[in-house]
């Protein structure tokens, strides 16, 4: 079975900076997808960034970027120019490829405070 | 596109009565679909994969008398608590997946409060 670990339960970052967010996860799997979901207070999951574990290169979307280590199995969330409205919490994601159960397999979350 | 709705967001009944929570992809047929717990301040805890046209599959500790998953249709999934008690009370939300790609797609979740 896979298991996702986010070690930090909490996290504040000041407007305009930037924060990374860990995540680790298990799995004998060699090929798989990553994701990171954003949980605001109107409790929505939104997805926030994915990543193939066959492509080598980190998925980057916009001030979002990720630094994927597959043999570390290590796949860290960076928010670049951090935004009041990026305040929320965020689950790292693991999932087999199509064709099988297609589950999501979610760590314990992160919460995010940006300040002022 | 793939947006996915619930209804109702949030349901107060009283201990004993069953309440029923419908998903519903509004612009994709969703072959797939998962159901989803969600404790206060906790993670989303995978509670049923319901597939279009067969029975759900049930995740460990989940007990399928308790919890009824139908997926009659490719957009709409419906997830009826029977008997509810107070320890039902949670945050459900479903997601659905578009055949072929390798996403879920969130709806916004009920609140279920059970007296």
């Amino acid at each position: 079975a896979q298991t996702v670990t986010q070690s930090q339960p909490e996290m504040s970052v000041q407007e305009a900076e930037t924060v990374t967010l860990s995540c680790t996860y298990d799995t004998s799997e060699n090929n798989y997808y990553l994701f990171w979901y954003k949980q605001p207070p109107s409790r929505q999951m939104i997805l926030v960034i994915r990543q193939e574990a066959y492509k080598q290169q980190n998925a980057t979307e916009n001030r979002f970027s990720v630094n994927f280590q597959k043999a570390a199995k290590s796949f860290s969330l960076k928010i670049s120019d951090s935004q009041l409205g990026d305040t929320a919490m965020y689950f790292c994601a693991f999932m087999k490829p199509t064709g099988t159960a297609s589950k999501l397999t979610f760590g314990t979350g992160t919460r995010l405070q940006v300040t002022l | 596109g793939a947006v996915v709705s619930q209804h109702p967001s949030r349901v107060i009944c009283k201990s004993g009565t069953s309440v029923k929570i419908e998903c519903r992809s509004l612009d994709f047929q969703a072959t797939t679909m998962f159901w989803y717990r969600q404790f206060p301040k906790k993670s989303l805890m995978l509670m049923a994969t319901s597939n279009e046209g067969s029975k759900a599959t049930y995740e460990q500790g989940v007990e399928k008398d308790k919890f009824l998953i139908n997926h009659a249709s490719l957009t709409l999934s419906t997830l009826t608590v029977t008997s509810a008690h107070p320890e039902d009370s949670s945050f459900y939300i479903c997601s659905a997946r578009l055949a072929g790609y390798n996403e879920q797609f969130f709806g916004p979740g009920t609140r279920l409060t059970v007296l």
